[in-house]
């Protein structure tokens, strides 16, 4: 089983549409999640990050997190054409001494 | 601001050459990382500096020398490296390194090299 798992799309949602990212990780002790936006040939850039469970919002972005099922999503509502690009979900493992460990990234696609 | 600056933004190196990556951030950060990133995958970790010591060393060849000259720089030299070593280079900052802790890493732009 990877640590952090991640639907490797591609995710296709229409312009105005929703768009949910799923992740689960395997680490029980992790404490802390990220989500980083990829765009091609650039730098991860960190969108959102979520420490309790719940809801978190910012902007169009909602990252949620359920430390019982070790899941977390990000959801982007109102999804632009701009907002196509790949998700990196990101958790620090408390069992690797604070390492960030990334799934493999989900593909977002916005079709306009 | 959360800005990680890194020179140069391309290399292209033979592989008989030293070069080095440079990367700095202003933010009062304690911890730097150097990832690596090749097309279609996540970054991977190759070395994390905690206040100023390299704390993790993920078996990384030596031709890549890591240092830490103080805590706002980090450099990445590259010597006799092998063209499978062509990839994105990233730095990345955090206020620290810890286990348990909640601490948001930010990435520079990337070094993109490419060893021929």
């Amino acid at each position: 089983q990877k640590e952090v798992e991640q639907n490797s799309g591609p995710l296709s949602v229409p312009e105005g549409a929703i768009a949910s990212l799923n992740c689960t990780y395997s680490d029980r002790g992790s404490q802390s999640f990220f989500w980083y936006r990829q765009y091609s040939g650039k730098s991860p850039e960190l969108i959102m990050f979520i420490y309790s469970n719940g809801d978190k919002e910012d902007g169009r972005f909602t990252a949620q997190l359920n430390k019982a099922s070790q899941y977390v999503s990000l959801l982007i509502r109102d999804s632009q054409p701009s907002d196509s690009a790949t998700y990196l979900c990101a958790v620090i493992s408390y069992n690797q001494g604070g390492k960030l460990i990334f799934g493999q990234g989900t593909e977002l696609s916005v079709k306009p | 601001d959360t800005e990680v600056t890194q020179t140069p933004k391309h290399l292209v190196m033979g592989m008989t050459n030293k070069k080095s990556l440079k990367c700095e951030q202003h933010m009062g950060h304690r911890a730097m990382y150097w990832y690596k990133q090749k097309a279609k995958k996540p970054p991977e970790l190759m070395f994390v500096y905690s206040y100023e010591k390299l704390s993790i060393n993920e078996s990384v060849p030596s031709r890549f020398s890591p240092e830490c000259p103080n805590s706002s720089l980090l450099n990445l030299h590259l010597h006799a490296l092998q063209p499978e070593d062509s990839a994105l280079y990233l730095c990345a900052s955090s206020r620290q390194v810890d286990s348990g802790g909640a601490y948001e890493q930010y990435f520079g732009p990337g070094t993109r090299l490419t060893v021929t």
